[in-house]
This record gives structure tokens, sequence and C-alpha cells, in this order.
């Protein structure tokens, strides 16, 4: 079983829909989370970071943690076509930071 | 636009070539790291310097070598790669100890290397 488990997709939602994205993690240690969001042939560029249980909001952007499942979510409220990209959960495996990747899940949002 | 600037861009190299990816940082980061990106897969860890120290090394190949000059600057040297090294190579820098590992990570944009 990997560390942390994510759909590739693709996903593919019209322009103002609410977009979901998931993942799921096997090591309950060090539970901090990172969402990444990568444009093609870019470096990642982190979006949201989450500690613990509970929801995190920035701007349409909304990180939510359920320890008791191991499940990571990130919810994008009016979608856009500039939102369109790959979206990397990740997981700090220990102190040095070392995380692991999600495999992604790419998003269309269509105008 | 990312603080952690990576150089060149693009490389193309031979098999024989040696050549070398660099990397810097100037947010007073004590934490760089290499990443290695193929198509349409995740970044996988190659190496973690740590206060300028090699602290990880996820058993990558020795035809790549890491090298840490100074906290703001991070290396890496290639020497006999083959094909299948082609990828994006990306740089990324953290804040390190007392309760900062949290693994907030910045990336740079990256050096596509394609080895011929």
């Amino acid at each position: 079983q990997k560390e942390v488990e994510q759909d590739p997709g693709p996903l593919s939602v019209p322009e103002g829909a609410i977009v979901s994205l998931n993942c799921t993690y096997s090591n309950s240690a060090f539970q901090y989370f990172m969402w990444y969001r990568q444009y093609s042939r870019k470096g990642p560029e982190l979006l949201m970071y989450t500690y613990s249980s509970g929801n995190k909001e920035d701007g349409r952007f909304t990180a939510q943690v359920d320890k008791s499942s191991k499940y990571i979510s990130l919810f994008i409220r009016d979608s856009q076509p500039s939102d369109s990209a790959t979206y990397l959960c990740a997981k700090c495996m220990e102190y040095g930071n070392k995380l692991v990747f999600g495999a992604g899940t790419i998003l269309r949002v269509k105008s | 636009d990312t603080e952690v600037t990576q150089t060149p861009k693009h490389l193309v190299m031979g098999m024989t070539n040696k050549k070398s990816l660099k990397c810097e940082q100037h947010m007073g980061h004590r934490a760089m790291y290499w990443y290695k990106q193929k198509a349409k897969k995740p970044p996988e860890l190659m190496f973690v310097y740590s206060y300028e120290k090699l602290s990880i090394n996820e058993s990558v190949p020795s035809r790549f070598s890491p090298e840490c000059p100074n906290s703001s600057l991070l290396n890496l040297h290639l020497h006999a790669l083959q094909p299948e090294d082609s990828a994006l190579y990306l740089c990324a820098s953290s804040h390190l100890g007392r309760g900062r590992d949290t693994g907030e990570l910045f990336f740079g944009e990256g050096s596509r290397l394609t080895v011929l």
C-alpha cells in the first residue's frame, strides 16, 4: 500500500463548479499535509498546508483533514479555467521535511 | 514568481558529458532538496541538505552528485547519465528545526534535462 493514495483523474468540470480533490494516507505519524498545484512544465506551488483535523480556508480554497478516516480533501469553489492544473497532495513523513506525494490529480475546468 | 531560482531551465546532454544544475534561494531556509519528476508522475525525493550537510540520499546512483557550497546554493553535478535519467529536476527549500519541520517546501521552476 502506498503511503499516500490519490486518483490521477483527469477530472473535468465546467467553470463555476465546486471541485473536490481527495487523498488517503496510511501512516498516522507526523500529521502535516500539503496541497501543491503544478501547471504544465512548471514546478509545484504550495497552495495549502494543514495540521491536524478540521478545515482551513484561503479564498476559494478549503483544505480538510479527517484523521479518523485518514482522508484529506481540497475544495475549490467557483472554479476557473486558470485552476486547470495538476493538484498534488503530500504528507510530511518525519523530521527533516521528508514529503511523500500522491500521484496528482489532473483538473480541467472548461469555460 | 518563485523565490527558488534554478538554472539552466533546459539542458540537453550526451551520455559522456559532465554538466551541473544550479539552485539558489534567499529566503533564509536551511534545508534544500533535489527532486526528480518524470512526465505525469509525482516528484520523487533524491537528496536533502540540512544546514549544508547531506542528510538524506534516497539511494540515488553515483552519476548524480549533489553539492551545497553554502546555505543559499545547491548544485547537482551530472556525469555519465543514461537516457532514462531524462526528467524535470526540481530544487526546493524550506525552514528547518524547532517545530518548523512541517513539509512546507518551496519549489523552483525546474531544470528540464534530456539525455541523448
